[in-house]
């Protein structure tokens, strides 16, 4: 059965440095999405992506976050200088189509602690 | 916008109790419904989802739930637990406006008690 794929499964960086997690979508999939799970408090969206650009994003994506798919396979949430409140699980995620009864397929996250 | 509310922050049973874990969103127009588990150290995966009819959807594992539009509720109920259900159950919705993304509740931590 196809799965999302995320690398690495834990990352830990030093607070100013930039960070680049990778994912894997399932490979007939259009829309890719990440959110993220800080520690004890609910899943959040935080960009979702469609035909190589943003299609939506919350307020947490700010500026210091940008996604890419670079190769058409992998699908990157890139943190330009992070910050301790970074440190969350991040997880991806891919479904087929925008309408229609599809459900999001996750991946197993990544765990990112930022000192 | 759309937000989901889990009351129940960590419940404990033990094997063979029926289950019930409640899950209210607030969102006027259509929505569509989730229930998400995750087992310890792994993703999340889907339970079991609403998009229109049969109010009572069925699940895998011998999970249902029921989606109750005058209580804003979708509830997600199991007659008897198992020990492999200890897990992390989330509800999510949604929404309208032609998002897609995905609106989580806090989560339920199950511990089934062998």
């Amino acid at each position: 059965e196809p799965e999302v794929t995320q690398t690495p499964s834990h990352q830990v960086t030093q607070m100013g440095q930039e960070v680049i997690l990778r994912c894997v979508p399932i490979s007939n999939h259009l829309y890719f999405y990440w959110y993220r799970q800080i520690l004890g408090q609910k899943v959040e969206f935080l960009v979702s992506f469609y035909n190589n650009e943003i299609s939506e994003k919350s307020e947490i994506f700010d500026d210091q976050f940008s996604v890419e798919r670079p190769d058409g396979s992998n699908f990157t949430l890139k943190i330009r200088s992070t910050k301790l409140e970074d440190s969350a699980m991040y997880f991806c995620a891919s479904r087929t189509e925008l309408a229609g009864l599809n459900e999001q397929f996750f991946g197993p996250g990544t765990r990112l602690t930022v000192l | 916008a759309q937000s989901v509310s889990q009351h129940n922050h960590h419940v404990i049973l033990s094997e063979a109790a029926s289950l019930e874990l409640g899950c209210n969103y607030s969102y006027g127009g259509t929505v569509n419904l989730f229930w998400y588990v995750q087992y310890p150290g792994q993703h999340l995966q889907l339970l079991l989802k609403y998009f229109s009819g049969d109010p009572l959807v069925k699940g895998i594992k011998g999970f249902e739930a029921e989606f109750i539009k005058s209580k804003f509720s979708f509830n997600l109920r199991k007659p008897s637990v198992q020990w492999s259900d200890t897990a992390e159950y989330f509800c999510a919705v949604r929404g309208g406006t032609g998002a897609n993304n995905l609106f989580f509740g806090t989560g339920t931590r199950l511990t089934v008690i062998p």
